[in-house]
């Protein structure tokens, strides 16, 4: 399967701990996407990377978000301290090129569903 | 204020019945794409628009992008069971990302 992986499909975490979401793209894609879909509200981006560059991080919470794509492996969305509001469905895309600069559609893993206890 | 409005919210159909559901942009687009999501799943891209008046169609499912490019509708021809879930649209304004609308639940009923 050369889709869009993501995982673990589902995550539970107390309050303060730290959870780590991980996306491996399609192959021959090095552009990854983090959205994230809260109940009764449809996708918001987060943020944006290329191999080892975050490119657009306009969507990410000012704190206890990160995120990064190495030079090898897949990309991370790291939240610290999480609290009852982060739980949501995490989903990761992908392209072949910059969305801004052409048409290619992203593709979607299916997501990790996180919940906070 | 949202960019991208779905109209209706949702809609449920008698299987067989033709149906369908409208995505409108506040802006003119670069690119509109419809998904479609099942519960608790991921999305599985559909179809892509680009230019003004584009109609496209994949089996009983058919895709039109206005001349303005400023909104889409999707039409499914004698709809199935296979046709329910929530139908996204998401919208390229040349920046790095999409903006989505809110989606349009459809249910088919045997």
């Amino acid at each position: 399967n050369a889709g869009v992986m993501q995982n673990p499909r589902h995550l539970v975490r107390r309050r303060g701990q730290e959870a780590r979401l991980r996306c491996s793209p399609m192959k021959g894609h090095s552009h990854v996407y983090w959205y994230r879909q809260l109940p009764e509200e449809g996708l918001k981006f987060m943020v944006y990377l290329q191999k080892e560059n975050i490119i657009d991080e306009s969507g990410m919470p000012k704190e206890r978000f990160s995120a990064e794509f190495p030079k090898e492996g897949p990309s991370i969305l790291r939240i610290q301290q999480v609290v009852r509001g982060d739980s949501a469905a995490y989903f990761c895309a992908s392209s072949p090129s910059p969305q801004g600069s052409s048409n290619q559609p992203q593709h979607f893993g299916d997501g990790t569903r996180l919940s906070i206890l | 204020s949202q960019e991208l409005e779905q109209s209706p919210q949702s809609l449920i159909v008698q299987e067989g019945k033709n149906l369908t559901i409208n995505c409108t942009s506040s802006k003119t687009l670069y690119g509109l794409y419809w998904y479609k999501q099942k519960y608790g799943e991921g999305l599985i891209f559909l179809m892509m628009l680009q230019k003004g008046g584009e109609e496209k169609s994949h089996e009983k499912i058919t895709a039109k992008l206005d001349e303005k490019k400023q909104q889409s509708s999707l039409h499914i021809t004698a709809s199935q069971p296979s046709h329910a879930g929530i139908y996204l649209c998401g919208a390229n304004y040349g920046n790095n990302r999409l903006a989505f609308g809110k989606g349009n639940q459809v249910v088919v009923i045997p």
